[in-house]
Parts: structure tokens; sequence; C-alpha cells
């Protein structure tokens, strides 16, 4: 099946230091998620966005639903070492039901 | 809220035998459910789309009698893994939608075939 193009696919960053990855499709969506998944577990939801143009944070956490809804973005200010893991994006195309399609993902690790 | 629970959480079998992972809502009522199955170091894929009451749907590619999935009340559903091989070993990871588009996902069932 389809999956979203992510970027960066890792990154490794200080502590303190901000984050920012995206997500980007060819079709047209009209959800997009954050969800952020560690080791041996299942992803978390982080952020939902609904509306092109909208600007959702949730604490230290920031996306946003791209204009052409062809992409969304998540920053991350102020890193902390807890914030390792792996950051899936995920979307919703019209017309498919409730069905996501997920992104690569991007593997976040934290120094201090 | 929207806690899913999946059981169990790690299992080994031998090849040949059937094994049955169970997703469930703890604290709310799920019309419909996903699984989906995760490799090493990749994504999410879906596999099949489990309604409440009636047939799931499965994606291209994925075996409904290989994978049999039942929705028979709105906080369980299961899969069964059926005649495993070692190629059926993954990370087998449930979700529930709980509104718009939004879905909450299980811990995961470690699924290792010898």
């Amino acid at each position: 099946g389809q999956q979203l193009n992510q970027s960066p696919q890792s990154m490794f960053i200080q502590e303190g230091e901000d984050v920012s990855m995206n997500c980007t499709s060819s079709s047209i969506f009209n959800t997009w998620l954050w969800y952020k998944q560690d080791p041996g577990e299942g992803p978390v939801l982080l952020i939902a966005l609904y509306k092109a143009g909208e600007l959702t944070s949730n604490g230290r956490l920031t996306a946003q639903f791209g204009i052409t809804r062809k992409d969304s973005f998540l920053n991350i200010s102020a890193s902390i070492p807890s914030d390792v893991g792996i950051y899936f994006c995920a979307g919703q195309e019209t017309g498919t039901a409730s069905k996501l399609t997920f992104g690569t993902g991007t593997r976040l690790q934290v120094t201090l | 809220g929207a806690v899913v629970s999946q059981h169990p959480s790690r299992v080994i079998c031998k090849s040949g035998t059937s094994v049955k992972i169970e997703c469930r809502s703890l604290d709310f009522q799920a019309t419909t459910m996903f699984w989906y199955r995760q490799f090493p170091k990749q994504s999410l894929m879906l596999m099949a789309t489990s309604n409440e009451g009636s047939k799931a749907t499965y994606e291209q590619g994925v075996e409904k009698d290989k994978f049999l999935i039942n929705h028979a009340s709105l906080t369980l559903s299961t899969l069964t893994v059926t005649s495993a091989h070692p190629e059926d070993s993954s990370f087998y990871i449930c979700s529930a939608r709980v509104r718009k588009n939004e879905q909450y996902f299980g811990p995961g069932t470690r699924l290792t075939v010898t």
C-alpha cells in the first residue's frame, strides 16, 4: 500500500534543541495525525489535525496541516531525553473510509 | 480514556499451529478496529479493518483465510494466525477508531514462530 514520505529518516540532536520533521503525500488528505512509538510498544497519538492550515499544539509539540492538504509538519521545542523514539505521521485520504496511511517514520535520538 | 489492550503481549508458537490475539477497548465501544503488522525498523502496514457484526475488510495481499478476524462485540476483536510459519513472525498491533479518524493503539503482540 501507499506510504507517506517522512523526513528526516533519523536525527540526533542535543537536549534543549528544537526538532522539526515533515510528511508529504502525492494525494490529498483530510486528516493528519502524529504518533510516537517507543520500542516494543504501540504508537501513542500526539496530535490530530482536521483542517487545511490548522496549527495545533500539545505541550512542547506543535503540528500543522499543510494548506495544500498534501503535507504536515511536527515541531518539538526544547527537546528532552524522553522525546527519544520513532515519530510517525498518518493521514486519511478522502474516500478511504477511516483507514490511515502511515509515514515511514522519523527516529529521534537526544543526547545530553 | 480510549484505552486499548492486547493479549498476549508475546507469544512463541511452533510452525503449523494457530495463534489467537485479542484486542479490547477498555473504556469505550469500538465499532471499527484495525489490525496492523510491523516488521523491525519499518512502519505500520494495515492488514485489515474489523467492523463489529460484519466481515472484516482485508488489504490487498493479505490472505483472509490465514489471518482470521472476528469482531463479535463492541469491545473485542480477535486476530487468529492460522497454520503459522516463521515468516509470520512479526509485531501485530491493533487499533480502535475513537472519534472522527483518530485511532488509538494497543501495546502490540510480538509473535515468534519457531
